[in-house]
């Protein structure tokens, strides 16, 4: 059974930093290449980043590049999103989504895990 | 950056129905479009992808086809299971971009 298991997010103060996890099980974790979206509160979805299975292509929305950095470490199967200069606005909860090589969709998606960002 | 423009923003359908959502990509995008359900609480899960390929697991009421750069997802004889809210998205070129979301709600 595919597994995307988030992990890390809680309530961090503006201007602070986060780490998130996504663990995997159930496929080639080395084979996908790996998304974060987020979802904020009552909102739509929106695409954050991607990684290649690799590694070797790294995408960033606009409202995040330079503040957050995708990673992943396929010996552990885990994806990674390290989020500094917080904002309120990135409250959300964050879904990690595998994508299969070659193709263009977001075939198995996390439960998400919630940040919030407040004083 | 690729804009979905996604309609209606919300519909009430009975069962006997057929339901009809539409997103129109502002440029070409070939293809590359999938169509996820969320139901409360819970993550999406893809329905379409390719534009018109069903994803596994999926019911054949659910289908997906292309009109030039519109895309749509059609639901013929909804279930009371399908409820939710749906999503397109684009992955042709990054920012991947989603679609403002359809709030799909059976009588």
């Amino acid at each position: 059974e595919v597994q995307l298991v988030e992990s890390g997010g809680g309530l961090v103060q503006p201007g602070r930093s986060l780490k998130l996890s996504c663990v995997a099980s159930g496929f080639t974790f080395s084979n996908y290449g790996m998304n974060w979206i987020r979802q904020a509160p009552g909102k739509g979805l929106e695409w954050v980043a991607y990684i290649s299975s690799g590694s070797s292509y790294i995408y960033y929305a606009e409202t995040v590049k330079g503040r957050f950095t995708i990673s992943r470490d396929n010996a552990k199967n885990t994806l990674y999103l390290q989020m500094t200069s917080l904002r309120s606005e990135d409250t959300a909860l964050y879904y990690c989504a595998s994508r299969v090589l070659g193709a263009g969709y977001f075939d198995y998606w996390g439960q998400g895990v919630m940040v919030t960002v407040s004083s | 950056d690729i804009q979905m423009t996604q309609s209606p923003a919300s519909l009430s359908a009975s069962l006997e129905e057929i339901v009809t959502i539409t997103c129109k990509a502002s440029q070409g995008i070939d293809d590359y479009l999938s169509w996820y359900q969320q139901k409360p609480g819970k993550s999406p899960q893809l329905l379409i992808y390719d534009a018109t390929s069903l994803a596994d697991g999926v019911p054949s009421r659910f289908s997906g086809s292309r009109s030039g750069t519109q895309y749509s997802l059609k639901i013929s004889r909804p279930q009371v299971d399908d409820s939710g809210i749906y999503y397109c998205l684009q992955s042709y070129s990054t920012p991947y971009t989603f679609g403002a979301g359809t709030k799909l709600e059976l009588k």
